[in-house]
């Protein structure tokens, strides 16, 4: 059974801090990996990140994927009370019809302090 | 453009009720995916449209849940005698690709 656990559940933070979230996981057919962020409506997509090593930036936010550790991590510099939301990394499988299925974490929870 | 949407955004049933859930995906998109979030979760799979055709039921916790997608565009969620473990959020979500681009949800509410 796929399998994704994220690190830490919660994190609370003051702004101008770097927070790093963990996500490792178990795929028997891993083809890429993605990270969104919730607020109270629908998750909205950040990255997917299919290759090692590769980093992916998008202003404060970057993540990288290491496939021979099975992990990824998120990287958010110099954060705003805005950053505040769940994150939520998912793996892709690949394999027969379950292709495009997506295995979620459980989400960590930033609390950003002003 | 516009997103995929989902109605209602809200549902309040009484046990045992039946409900149906909406989903109109993006424009052009041949996947659509179904998810249950419960509280302090992640979304978990539910069931997977190609087109008109539902490859992938595997995730559907009971026979009590039925999805359809009759024409390869829009989907409905069916949920027969509603029971209290069934409230969540339920989200959909569509692609062309490998990226899944959600809905806003429908949090249903069984008392």
């Amino acid at each position: 059974e796929d399998k994704v656990v994220q690190s830490p559940l919660s994190l609370v933070v003051h702004e101008g801090d770097t927070v790093t979230l963990n996500c490792s996981y178990e795929v028997t057919n891993f083809r890429s990996l993605l990270w969104y962020k919730q607020e109270k409506k629908a998750p909205t997509f950040l990255f997917m990140l299919t290759s090692s090593g590769i980093e992916k930036k998008s202003g404060r936010l970057s993540s990288i994927l290491d496939k021979k550790e099975l992990f990824s991590i998120l990287n958010i510099t110099a954060t705003q009370t805005g950053d505040s939301a769940v994150y939520l990394c998912a793996v892709l499988n690949a394999g027969g019809t379950s292709y495009g299925k997506l295995t979620f974490g459980q989400g960590t929870i930033l609390t950003v302090h002003p | 453009g516009a997103g995929v949407s989902q109605s209602p955004r809200y549902k309040v049933a009484k046990r045992g009720q039946d409900v149906a859930l909406r989903c109109d995906p993006i424009s052009g998109h041949v996947s659509l995916f179904w998810y249950q979030q419960a509280l302090g979760q992640g979304p978990e799979f539910l069931t997977y449209f190609q087109n008109e055709a539902q490859l992938d039921k595997s995730g559907l916790p009971s026979d009590r849940f039925f999805a359809e997608r009759p024409e390869g565009s829009v989907s409905t969620l069916k949920i027969q005698r509603t029971q209290q473990e069934d409230s969540a959020v339920y989200l959909c979500a569509s692609s062309w690709s490998e990226t899944q681009y959600f809905g806003p949800g429908t949090r249903l509410l069984v008392l």
